[in-house]
């Protein structure tokens, strides 16, 4: 089983609609990561939560809402989408005691119409 | 701001050598990483470099560190095509708690 799973996949959604994606983890990390990825722009960080209590805005986080629900919960919510948020979305984990290495799940594509 | 910054693309042979440059404006980074995207996938950590080490070879991965001129590369020995993906380098700076990525370099293998 994949240790860090993110739902759903794939996800198309008219204007104005609210979704939500969401990753959960089994590697018992309490750091916890969204990005989005856009041809030619690399992964942007959108927002990151080091434990429950503590989430944190990105360089990108305008037109979006987090919400940890537990250690092994990290949602990522468009509460009113628009077509500019198309893209690939990535959840990511990581471990202060292992070098900060990132562990990804893998996307969500998500076409807002 | 930080900034990190890769060529886009990169086409190479089947055997050769493989090239991948990155620079990065953060002298405070910490540690320095190379990931690889294939088609469909999230990101998967390749190899990774402290920031007070120059050289790192791992098979037929070498990462080079130029901290001078704040130049990170990596090579990629006897290239084969299931090497053919997007190749990203991050750093990781302890103030900024996160990891800051390149754009990408998408690496093409001709047979």
């Amino acid at each position: 089983d994949a240790d860090v799973t993110q739902t759903p996949r794939n996800r198309i959604t008219k204007t104005g609609k609210r979704i939500m994606l969401e990753c959960s983890q089994t590697k018992g990390h309490d750091r916890m990561y969204w990005y989005r990825q856009d041809p030619g722009l690399g992964l942007r960080l959108i927002y990151y939560s080091f434990d429950v209590k503590d989430i944190n805005k990105g360089e990108i986080s305008d037109g979006y809402s987090v919400s940890r629900q537990a250690q092994a919960k990290f949602s990522l919510s468009l509460e009113s989408a628009i077509p500019n948020q198309t893209a690939l979305y990535f959840c990511a984990t990581s471990d202060p005691r292992s070098r900060e290495t990132q562990y990804f799940g893998p996307g969500t594509r998500l076409l807002v119409l | 701001g930080e900034d990190v910054e890769q060529s886009l693309f990169l086409s190479v042979r089947e055997g050769d050598s493989s090239v991948i440059n990155c620079t990065y404006t953060d002298s405070s980074s910490t540690y320095l990483y190379w990931y690889k995207q294939e088609p469909g996938a999230g990101l998967q950590l390749l190899t990774y470099i402290f920031s007070n080490m120059d050289m790192k070879q791992d098979q037929r991965l070498t990462v080079l560190l130029n901290k001078k001129d704040k130049h990170l590369s990596l090579r990629i020995a006897d290239t084969q095509t299931g090497d053919s993906a997007i190749y990203f380098c991050a750093d990781f700076h302890t103030g900024r708690r996160a990891l800051t990525f390149g754009s990408g370099t998408r690496l093409q293998v001709q047979p």
